[in-house]
Order: C-alpha cells, then sequence, then structure tokens
C-alpha cells in the first residue's frame, strides 16, 4: 500500500526565512496531493492542491511542487512570519475512491521572530 | 463564511458505552467523511459518504461504527460499545463542488473513554 511520510521533527526557522517541507511518498505517483495547515487542537484547514501532471503551483506566500521522479512534494513557505507556526500535512487524495485522503504525519514549523 | 460544525466539542463516556458524535456539513456539499486521530498521531480516514451510502470506508470502520444522515442537514457517527483505544480527536469533513476536491474540517470532537 502507499504511504505518505513526512519528517517528523520540527522544523524551527527566523521570521523571514523560507521555510521547506517535505512530502515523500513510495510506490506509485498519487494524481492529487494536498496540503493543509493544522493548529494544536483543531481541524485540518486546506491550502493547497496539485495534480500529478503540474510541477509547481502558488498560493500567495506559498508554493507547493510535484516531482514524480523523486516521489516527493515540497512545500515551501517564503518570508515565514511567526503566524504561520504550525503543522502542516501533506495529504494524498484518492478520487477514485471517494476523495479519501491519506494523510503523512504532518511536520511542525516553528516560525521564530 | 459557511463552516462545518461539531458537537459536542468534548465527550467523555466510559468503555462499553454507545456514543454519537455530530456534524452539520456545509448545506451545499455532497461528500461528507469522518477522520480520527489519536494524540500524537496521524489524521486517519474513517468513512466516507456520497449519495445517502457509505462509499469507502477504512479497516479501523468495523461493526462497531456506524455513520447516518438522518434529516439531510446532519451527519452522525455513532461508536456502540466504546473501547479505551477509541479516545481521540474526531473531524468531520466535507467537499464542495470546487476543482480543489477542498476537504472542510470542522473543529472536532475530544472524545475520551475511561
Amino acid at each position: 500500500s502507499q504511504k505518505i511520510e513526512q519528517n517528523s521533527e520540527a522544523l524551527n526557522i527566523q521570521e523571514g526565512k523560507t521555510a521547506t517541507l517535505t512530502c515523500n511518498y513510495t510506490n506509485y505517483s498519487p494524481a492529487y496531493l494536498q496540503w493543509y495547515r493544522q493548529d494544536p487542537g483543531r481541524g485540518p484547514v486546506f491550502l493547497l492542491l496539485i495534480r500529478e501532471n503540474e510541477k509547481e503551483k502558488r498560493k500567495e506566500r506559498l508554493k507547493v511542487t510535484f516531482d514524480t521522479t523523486l516521489k516527493q512534494s515540497l512545500f515551501h513557505i517564503t518570508a515565514s512570519q511567526p503566524a504561520d507556526s504550525a503543522t502542516y500535512l501533506c495529504a494524498r487524495l484518492q478520487s477514485n475512491a471517494g476523495n479519501m485522503l491519506t494523510f503523512g504525519g504532518g511536520t511542525r514549523l516553528m516560525v521564530k521572530p | 463564511e459557511p463552516e462545518v460544525t461539531q458537537t459536542p466539542s468534548h465527550q467523555v463516556t466510559q468503555m462499553g458505552q454507545e456514543v454519537i458524535l455530530r456534524c452539520v456539513p456545509i448545506s451545499n456539499h455532497l461528500y461528507f467523511y469522518w477522520y480520527r486521530q489519536i494524540l500524537g498521531q496521524k489524521v486517519e480516514f474513517l468513512v466516507s459518504f456520497y449519495n445517502n451510502e457509505i462509499s469507502e470506508k477504512s479497516e479501523i470502520f468495523d461493526d462497531q461504527f456506524s455513520v447516518e444522515r438522518p434529516d439531510g442537514s446532519n451527519f452522525t457517527l455513532k461508536i456502540r460499545s466504546t473501547k479505551l483505544e477509541d479516545s481521540a480527536m474526531y473531524f468531520c469533513a466535507s467537499i464542495g463542488t470546487s476543482g480543489n476536491y477542498e476537504q472542510y474540517f470542522g473543529p472536532g470532537t475530544r472524545l475520551t473513554v475511561t
């Protein structure tokens, strides 16, 4: 079965720097990958979707890339702010299975002022 | 902005008791989901529901679990006989018609089984 893996160690960066988070998957490429933000005790909040045939997607300070050769998606936050501190989740969407999501374990980002 | 709501926010129950977790998805959404997150672990898919029936379910969603959309607005998850390991945060989610397949999650119900 396919696994979605994220670095479980927290990422600490200085305000203003670019944060880069990694999502790796095994076996076949998912047709769709989504990224969500989760704050403590709250539900995930959708950020971006990238399709298998897309190399890159942007939204404001966020950028997601998809490399099917490396079996990896990278999530970037440019000009990071303390308010960006949260856990970021990568998820495979299965459009042929009721659009269910398989989540990675998430990476906690801490942006220090 | 429309949002998914869930009640209660926290439910404490004794092992072996039945619990019902309630959700009100966004009104024009068509797909509904339950996920759970054990403390410190990943968010796990339980079940998806479309057109008044289950479309997918995970191995976690065994005979102790059931879902229902009784009145066209509420979406419920029932656990018939709770176990200690059912203690988790339970999230309801729904999808609208955007091409992003964006799932809107509720705030969650924290279930504590003692």
